[in-house]
């Protein structure tokens, strides 16, 4: 069964440093997200992505994070500088192009990739 | 803005038994997708159950089903013959019919299965 993967798993890095987490959504998904979970917490939109835009994006991704689809199959999520708030669980999310006027497209989880910031 | 409540942040079922976690929303919306999703602790987000809100029949996948009462705006989900494997944080998440829209969750539910 086709999957979303996401790169790394886990993600170590210093405060102030650029990160870049990856993602491969299910392949002929359009539609794209950004989701995510502070330790203990409920999750929570980024951002979402189509058509090579973004299409809606949430309070908390401000000018640090930025998102882009480099080629046909990565979708990538790049935080600028990174704050010790930004440690996180991030979900990557797909869904395929709704059909006719009803959407019925589900939205599918990679597994995470677990950024610390220190 | 719409938004999900789940009020119970733990619960506890003995193994075999049968187990309903809560879950509220508020929307104005008529047209609308529901979810309950699993968080074991790898912390995948994995779909368990979904509900189009314009079907009045009450989603049902193996031993989980829900209780979809749109005018009460309540979501429950019913796990029957809870098994080890069904440990896990659970999110109740709403999402709007419109194409590509967000997912909102609520805060989640932990549960517990006792041996």
């Amino acid at each position: 069964e086709p999957e979303v993967t996401q790169t790394p798993s886990h993600q170590v890095t210093q405060m102030g440093q650029e990160v870049i987490l990856r993602c491969v959504p299910i392949s002929n998904h359009l539609y794209f997200y950004w989701y995510r979970q502070i330790l203990g917490q409920k999750v929570e939109f980024l951002v979402s992505f189509y058509n090579n835009e973004i299409s809606e994006k949430s309070e908390i991704f401000d000018d640090q994070f930025s998102v882009e689809r480099p080629d046909g199959s990565n979708f990538t999520l790049k935080i600028r500088s990174t704050k010790l708030e930004d440690s996180a669980m991030y979900f990557c999310a797909s869904s395929e192009e709704n059909q006719g006027d009803t959407s019925t497209d589900t939205q599918y989880f990679g597994p995470g990739t677990r950024l610390t910031v220190l | 803005a719409q938004t999900v409540t789940q009020s119970q942040p733990e619960m506890s079922v003995q193994e075999a038994e049968t187990v309903t976690l809560s879950c509220t929303y508020d929307t104005s919306e008529s047209d609308y997708y529901l979810f309950w999703y699993k968080q074991p602790p790898s912390r995948q987000m994995i779909l368990v159950i979904r509900q189009e809100a314009y079907k009045q029949q009450n989603a049902t996948e193996n031993r989980f089903s829900v209780n979809f009462q749109k005018a009460a705006k309540s979501f429950s989900l019913k796990i029957s013959d809870s098994q080890l494997g069904d440990a896990a944080m659970y999110f109740c998440a709403y999402r709007s019919n419109v194409r590509d829209d967000k997912i909102i969750f609520g805060k989640g539910t932990r549960l517990h299965i006792l041996p």
